[in-house]
């Protein structure tokens, strides 16, 4: 089945950029989303569709789609961003959802 | 305001079934695909199953595939979780999750808090 791989911990400075990777095979037009998930509280969805950001995300979050590595990149980080990130998508030829193993951001 | 409210966790012991319950509100439920995850507490995230909005498509995670059955009743707002033989490998937080749209290749919009199902004997 299809494998996202994310690396386990990514750590960056307040104030300084954070971009966390997404590697799958041929992403092509395979669209790639994004949630955060903070300590005891559910998933938030804060990138969809490769690069879009719901309502109510800040425009510090964005994200890109290269072929083979989706990013997710957190500019100016704050504090409140340390948390764990997923990516995700549909492997239409499993009919499965697939998840990365999910980052850790440490905001040192 | 898009809420689900998940129900029916407990601690059951191995082989046993229990049947996980979700409702949402704040949106047209009939309209949108619907998903199960799961997540092993200090773990990552699992996708379960999908159901689509007439209840046409379903899909399931090949650890749960034959075990697991997910159905919804669109009149109640309701999306259900039958889980039969559940192994202790099924201990795991279970969110209620709406798809963006009706297609399930969308993002996963919204999600519950999750019902906590622990298997242990």
């Amino acid at each position: 089945s299809y494998v996202l791989t994310q690396p386990p911990s990514v750590s960056v400075a307040p104030g300084q950029t954070a971009s966390i990777p997404c590697g799958g095979d041929n992403f092509g037009f395979k669209s790639v989303h994004w949630y955060q998930q903070k300590p005891g509280q559910a998933p938030v969805l804060v990138v969809y569709d490769d690069y879009d950001r719901p309502s109510g995300i800040p425009e510090r979050f964005s994200g890109s789609n290269s072929g083979d590595t989706a990013t997710l990149t957190i500019s100016r980080v704050e504090a409140g961003d340390e948390a764990d990130y997923y990516c995700q998508m549909w492997d239409s030829a499993s009919d499965h959802v697939v998840f990365g193993g999910g980052t850790k951001l440490t905001v040192l | 305001e898009v809420q689900l409210v998940e129900s029916g966790g407990g601690m059951v012991q191995p082989g046993r079934s229990l049947r996980l319950s979700c409702v949402g509100s704040g949106f047209t439920f009939k309209n949108f695909g619907m998903h199960w995850v799961r997540q092993v507490p200090g773990r990552g995230l699992e996708w379960v199953s999908r159901i689509s909005w007439n209840s046409g498509g379903i899909d399931y995670a090949d650890s749960v595939k034959g075990r697991f059955t997910i159905s919804r009743d669109n009149a109640r707002n309701s999306l259900y979780l039958q889980i039969n033989s559940l192994r202790p490998e099924d201990t795991a937080l279970y969110f209620c999750v709406k798809g963006q749209t009706s297609l399930p290749a969308n993002a996963l919009s919204d999600w519950g808090q999750g019902t906590l199902v622990t298997v242990s004997s």
